[in-house]
């Protein structure tokens, strides 16, 4: 148990379908982050959110779409996927501290048909 | 470009020692931070560098030389639940984390 809870675990969807995934943490932290993980590569930063404002979004494309609608909350918002999109999406929290080390959720295993 | 090495996959022995080693090239340095990430479970902080030298906590112990911009994991003692993903991260100037794509760790008994 990390402190940062994701939904849902597993989720399918078709290239037509609108869906989300939901990130939530119980630990007090202002930054909150979307990554990519894909088999045998690194994590890929999609967005940062500081206090609730987007930071960072790494040129991701728009059929990704994040909310943030407070700072223990955070949402990607998915329409059109593409079946390369399939993945595990990951939120992390954090960033701050001595060694602004990041908490992780377990992530969101994405499969795009 | 920034750029984080170490090996995809690894094989150890129960009881034994093994050094996962991580180097990289990035636009300045801010510390490096090494991740376990089991199967189907989230990444977990294991430690962190930003000093030349050796850290060490219990089984799992990591050193840095900044000036070879080369790391390594040492995890001593293996038992079969430290079979996982050892991710190294580097945070580079700007305080962005780079990540390397993980060394899979296998345990055999």
């Amino acid at each position: 148990e990390t402190g940062v809870t994701q939904t849902p675990r597993h989720l399918v969807m078709g290239m037509t379908n609108k869906k989300s995934l939901k990130c939530e943490q119980h630990l007090g932290h202002n930054a909150m982050y979307w990554y990519k993980q894909s088999a045998k590569k690194p994590l890929e930063l999609m967005f940062v959110y500081n206090f609730k404002e987007q930071t960072e979004n790494n040129s991701v494309p728009s059929r990704f779409s994040p909310e943030c609608p407070n700072s223990s909350h955070l949402f990607l918002h998915l329409h059109t996927l593409q079946p390369e999109d399939s993945a595990l999406y990951l939120c992390a929290s954090g960033g701050g501290g001595d060694t602004g080390e990041l908490f992780f959720g377990e992530g969101s295993r994405l499969t795009v048909l | 470009g920034q750029n984080i090495d170490q090996p995809t996959e690894m094989t150890a022995t129960e009881g034994a020692i093994v050094q996962i080693n991580c180097t990289y090239q990035t636009s300045g340095f801010n510390g490096l931070f090494w991740y376990q990430q089991h199967a189907g479970e989230a990444p977990t902080f294991l430690s962190y560098n930003v000093l030349d030298g050796l850290e060490e906590k219990g089984r799992f112990s990591s050193f840095l030389s900044r000036s070879k911009g080369y790391s390594y994991l040492l995890l001593k003692e293996l038992q079969m639940k430290d079979s996982a993903s050892y991710l190294c991260a580097v945070t580079d100037s700007n305080y962005q984390l780079i990540w390397g794509a993980g060394t899979k760790l296998i345990i055999k008994p």
